[in-house]
């Protein structure tokens, strides 16, 4: 089973409107962290925003928000008032096994949505 | 402060050869870890380096091999290259290896191989 589903393979909106990317997640694990990255076409992978799993309240960076729902696993990234520099690839991510030494550390990626933002 | 940081930018070799890609992380970073972006595979992790020390390993073949130096500096080689190794590598740090950690990415070396 994926351990990280994007459904979303494209996503398309207009300037200044909010968007919301899907993500959801498979563990076992009580512990955890959530990432989303943005990739532009340079390649770099941007960090947005990160959310552990026992965060209570929403992540917030900016912009950017992640709507975090433990009980349906799902973390999805919202951002508000879009940005034609907003258009990229985005990366929800998830990070296991945070408090058992470190023996997992290391990220798991999703396929990606590739938002375009319309002017 | 300067991000992670990875050189060289574009490389382009032929299948047998072997490469050497460098990683400078963000400074008083003391974890590296390395991965590969494929299009057909996506991201994946190839190894995680901390204290000099490889950590993690992913599911990769022994001709991917890495190191870290005392700096936190890493290098990752891959000998033998194939066709299937053209690939975006991307490198990043943190701090630590803590549960709150952040991973902070480089913009990668594109490595074509021919």
């Amino acid at each position: 089973a994926q351990k990280i589903t994007q459904t979303q393979p494209g996503m398309f909106v207009q300037e200044k409107e909010a968007v919301t990317l899907d993500c959801t997640y498979d563990t076992s694990d009580q512990s955890y962290g959530l990432f989303w990255y943005k990739q532009p076409s340079s390649g770099e992978m941007i960090f947005l925003i990160y959310q552990g799993s026992y965060d209570e309240q929403n992540a917030t960076e900016g912009r950017y928000s992640l709507n975090f729902q433990k009980a349906r696993k799902s973390a999805n990234l919202v951002i508000s008032a879009s940005q034609l520099g907003d258009s990229a690839m985005y990366f929800c991510a998830m990070r296991e096994g945070v408090n058992s030494g470190g023996s997992n550390y290391k990220l798991t990626f999703g396929k990606g949505t590739l938002l375009t933002v319309n002017p | 402060k300067a991000g992670v940081t990875q050189t060289p930018r574009y490389l382009i070799k032929t299948r047998g050869q072997q490469v050497t890609l460098s990683c400078s992380p963000i400074s008083g970073h003391r974890s590296v870890s390395w991965y590969q972006q494929t299009p057909g595979q996506g991201l994946q992790f190839l190894f995680e380096y901390f204290s000099e020390t490889q950590r993690n390993k992913g599911n990769f073949p022994g001709r991917f091999s890495g190191r870290q130096f005392s700096n936190s500096r890493s290098e990752m080689n891959v000998s033998t290259l194939e066709l299937g190794d053209s690939a975006l590598y991307l490198c990043a740090s943190s701090l630590f290896r803590g549960p709150n950690e952040k991973l902070f990415f480089g913009s990668g070396t594109q490595l074509s191989v021919l």
